[in-house]
């Protein structure tokens, strides 16, 4: 079975510093990972997603994620944080055992960027 | 713009009282997902379609069902709400079977109060 496990439910930083937002998966196959993000009141957006084609993910909004394999993490990074980035961030895998992309979300990391 | 619409955003219901919360999509997308999703907490499967296959999950209470009249729409019936049952309602849809890594297309969402 898969699963993912985000460390850190608050994430604080200031703007223009670099964010880093952590996940780390189990999972007995290649995984599938995502990061969404969800403004308050708002749905999932999709950042990014790892499929195995590469390794280092470059989403929207200046976001990118490495696959690491031997540490099985898909941290999520951003150069320089903007006021708009505030926001609760989701790491998910799809569950492979079944026949649809059933999503396996982790806790969740609310950012908060301070001016 | 294809999107995934639902309707409405907030819904204030009775203890008790029969709600349906609706989803639209114009991706022609075969999967249709419902999620709950409680204060600061991860989204929650509770059900998906492949087309009008229905998926229920192991732990969705029976008081909550669903109807796909069509490739279109989907409903969330809660026969008797309790107050428990208060959170943030979030239709997803996606391609087609997996698992391949295909994204999940979120809707806003629909928040529901019960009193």
């Amino acid at each position: 079975a898969q699963s993912v496990t985000q460390l850190g439910s608050h994430v604080s930083v200031s703007e223009g510093a670099l964010v880093l937002l952590r996940c780390n998966y189990s999972s007995s196959v290649p995984p599938y990972l995502f990061w969404y993000v969800q403004y308050p009141n708002q749905g999932l957006q999709l950042l990014l997603k790892y499929t195995s084609a590469a390794t280092l993910v470059k989403g929207i909004n200046g976001f990118e994620a490495e696959f690491k394999k031997s540490e099985t993490s898909f941290h999520l990074t951003k150069p320089s944080a903007h006021m708009s980035d505030a926001a609760e961030y989701f790491c998910a895998v799809s569950d492979q055992s079944y026949n649809t992309d059933k999503l396996i979300f982790g806790t969740g990391t609310r950012l908060q960027v301070f001016p | 713009d294809a999107m995934v619409i639902q309707n409405p955003r907030y819904q204030v219901t009775q203890f008790g009282k029969p709600v349906t919360l609706s989803c639209s999509q114009t991706l022609n997308h075969n999967v249709m997902y419902w999620y709950q999703q409680k204060s600061s907490q991860a989204p929650k499967l509770l059900f998906h379609y492949y087309d009008k296959d229905f998926n229920n999950e192991a732990d969705t209470p029976d008081n909550f069902q669903s109807r796909r009249p069509n490739t279109s729409f989907c409903f969330l019936d809660i026969r008797s709400p309790g107050l428990g049952d208060a959170a943030m309602y979030l239709c997803a849809t996606s391609k087609g079977r997996g698992p391949r890594g295909e994204t999940q297309y979120f809707g806003p969402g629909t928040r529901l109060l019960v009193l």
